[in-house]
């Protein structure tokens, strides 16, 4: 079965650092997609960044980045230059390969304070 | 704005009342998504709209949950005869199944249900 494991339930970080949001996933298909959201209290999940199982370059979203590592199975978050508005609950999410659609299967959140 | 919006924000009702959520997605979206979030959890998935057809339900939306999405625009949830348990925030996505874009789910703010 396809799982999303964030074994980080908080972090912090000082303004200005960079931060990394661990993130491993289990699943048997050679085919899926990877993504990262934020959720501050308000309660949107914005879209972060996407990875797919295919791709060759890590992705990067401005100050966010993906470490794909495909072999250990880590598609960890990399926020460069902390903000305090960086302050938010991250969620790592794996696409479900089959049924041609995006079902998402979410983990726990990671949740980051930002400190000045 | 031109993202997914959910209507009402939030809604305290008592328990063995009926209540109804509405998502209009981004327009150009043929792809709708609801999303279930309880405190300290990621998001769960519970149903799934290509165009009009309703095309996948999770094990999570028994039969006191139905969704409709009846032109493939806008979508509503109900939930009839509320339980304290039905207690939480309610997602509602949408994506393309254009190309690329499709790999991108966009998320709305959510409704958050209390049931008192």
């Amino acid at each position: 079965a396809q799982k999303i494991t964030q074994t980080q339930p908080g972090m912090f970080v000082q303004e200005k650092e960079a931060v990394t949001l661990d993130c491993t996933y289990d699943t048997s298909d050679p085919s899926y997609g990877l993504f990262w959201y934020k959720q501050p209290s308000s309660g949107e999940m914005i879209f972060l960044i996407y990875q797919g199982s295919y791709d060759q370059q890590n992705a990067t979203e401005g100050r966010y980045s993906l470490n794909f590592q495909k072999a250990r199975k880590s598609a960890n978050l990399v926020i460069s230059a902390s903000q305090l508005g960086d302050s938010a609950m991250y969620f790592c999410a794996m696409r479900r390969p089959s049924g041609g659609y995006n079902k998402l299967i979410f983990g726990a959140g990671t949740r980051l304070a930002v400190h000045p | 704005d031109t993202g997914v919006s959910q209507d009402p924000r939030h809604k305290i009702t008592k328990r063995g009342q009926n209540v109804t959520f509405r998502c209009d997605p981004i327009s150009e979206h043929n792809r709708l998504y609801w999303y279930r979030q309880t405190l300290g959890q990621g998001p769960e998935f519970l149903t799934y709209f290509q165009n009009e057809a309703q095309l996948e339900k999770s094990r999570l939306l028994s039969d006191r949950f139905s969704a409709e999405r009846p032109k493939g625009s806008f979508s509503t949830l109900e939930i009839q005869r509320t339980e304290q348990g039905d207690s939480a925030m309610y997602l509602c996505a949408s994506s393309s199944s254009a190309g690329s874009t499709g790999n991108t789910i966009y998320f709305g703010e959510g409704s958050w249900l209390t049931v008192v």
